[in-house]
């Protein structure tokens, strides 16, 4: 199966600072990268995805990046709030065959100082 | 509004009495799957099911049982409860996709908002 690995599991920064989490996974055939964001108390949700065709891609303050010789994919926050303190999960996966078994990276919590 | 409702949200039991945790989607999702999330552990997937009567492993099966009798609910069973399976569980639902290789997940999975279990 897929050995994904998180980094930072903890990340503290000041607003305004930027924060990046790098997630490495073993799974050569992974094609799909996405990031999930978990607020205190609540479910995660997809916050940004890439496929495996493009190196980058950006959504506002967000952004990730995918270097697939490394076998890792980075997410970027700039220009951090406190509404973005949350725990971020990375989630690789193929989207050939069988990939319902889901593997997830272990969190990072990030916590943004005002 | 689409959504994954699991319940109960809360739950305080003892040892050796079955529970079920319910988890319903409205979005006819044909993936359905179980996480349990442990500190330091991150996200587990316990069980998922690809359509309705397929269900698999997924990493950490032991003491969980689950259904598919309909495509909308999913629920979690409990038979006899441990303190080690005290924990935040949540539901998730996904699209699936046919390709060439077989049903595969398109990849963005929604989460139910999680139910706290606690067995002493």
């Amino acid at each position: 199966g897929e050995n994904v690995e998180q980094h930072p599991s903890t990340l503290s920064v000041q607003e305004g600072d930027s924060a990046v989490i790098k997630c490495t996974y073993s799974d050569s055939a992974s094609n799909y990268f996405p990031w999930y964001k978990q607020e205190l108390g609540k479910g995660s949700q997809l916050i940004i995805d890439i496929r495996s065709n493009v190196g980058e891609k950006k959504d506002q303050r967000i952004a990730v990046t995918l270097n697939k010789t490394a076998k890792h994919f980075s997410l970027h926050i700039t220009e951090t709030q406190p509404e973005d303190s949350a725990v971020y999960f990375c989630r690789p996966s193929s989207r050939g065959g069988s990939n319902y078994k889901l593997t997830f990276g272990k969190g990072t919590l990030l916590t943004v100082n005002p | 509004e689409a959504q994954v409702t699991q319940n109960p949200r809360y739950l305080i039991t003892v040892t050796g009495k079955k529970l079920t945790v319910t988890c319903s989607q409205n979005m006819n999702h044909e993936y359905m799957s179980w996480y349990r999330q442990d500190p330091g552990l991150g996200l587990r997937q316990i069980y998922y099911s690809m359509n309705v009567e397929v269900t698999d492993k997924g990493d950490v099966p032991e003491g969980y049982k689950v259904s598919r009798k309909e495509k909308r609910n999913f629920p979690l069973i409990l038979e006899s409860p441990s303190p080690n399976q005290t924990s935040l569980y949540f539901c998730a639902s996904s699209r699936s996709l046919e390709t060439s290789g077989g049903p595969t997940n398109t990849g963005e999975l929604f989460f139910g908002e999680g139910s706290r279990l606690t067995v002493l």
